[in-house]
């Protein structure tokens, strides 16, 4: 079975600061993607991450995927109050493209 | 070109109740989805279907029943509610693409359907 963990599950931090958010897998998997959702919303797409070694970016985010570690990395750069919400890594299984396994998201709050 | 469309948005039933939470989506993706969200919980796959007549069950399945009948359609029925459905619902839909990857099965998610079972 596939389980998923991200951590930290909650991160408050200042505007201008820089942090990491985790996520590992326990299965051989090849295809990671990373989502945000605002309260009370739905979610959106950031990323998606396809082979070992992958790095996205996009603003202030950026995220890698490391298959071997079994880990990708969100990081942020320079926090801003409208990068809080609630991220979410997600993961298939090699050979199971349809079926996502989401770890628990993590909350994060950008204070001014 | 609306994506993914949920209703309703909100529903309230009373235990053993059934109902439909539809959804639609008109972006010719091949694969369908539903997750349930629970807080603290992240969200877990109810059932998917990978195309019209193709349905499988998903990590949390019992209780719920799919059909797909055609390309845009996937209901979601509850059979007898139950407090523990209590729940925010999402539907989403992606598609794999020419090559195996060009679609990357990105998914594109509805607006949610908050469901409260009493």
């Amino acid at each position: 079975e596939l389980k998923v963990e991200q951590n930290p599950l909650f991160l408050s931090m200042q505007e201008g600061k820089n942090y990491t958010i985790y996520c590992n897998y326990s299965t051989t998997s090849d295809r990671l993607y990373w989502y945000r959702q605002d309260p009370g919303k739905s979610l959106e797409s950031l990323f998606v991450l396809l082979s070992n070694g992958a790095v996205k970016q996009e603003g202030r985010l950026m995220a890698s995927l490391d298959t071997k570690a079994r880990l990708s990395t969100l990081h942020i750069t320079a926090a801003v109050h409208d990068l809080s919400a609630t991220y979410f890594c997600a993961v298939a299984a090699r050979g199971s493209n349809y079926k996502l396994t989401f770890g628990k998201g993590t909350l994060l709050t950008v204070n001014p | 070109n609306a994506g993914v469309t949920q209703t309703p948005k909100f529903q309230v039933l009373k235990t053993g109740q059934s109902m439909t939470l539809q959804c639609a989506q008109d972006m010719n993706h091949e694969y369908m989805s539903w997750y349930r969200q629970d807080p603290g919980m992240g969200l877990r796959l109810i059932h998917y279907s990978v195309g019209a007549g193709i349905t499988d069950q998903g990590e949390v399945p019992n209780g719920y029943n799919v059909s797909r009948s055609t390309t845009e359609d996937f209901p979601l029925r509850l059979l007898s509610a139950a407090p523990s459905q209590t729940s925010v619902y999402f539907c989403a839909s992606s598609y794999q693409g020419q090559g195996g990857l060009s679609g990357a099965n990105v998914l594109t998610f509805g607006a949610g359907s908050r469901l409260t079972v009493l």
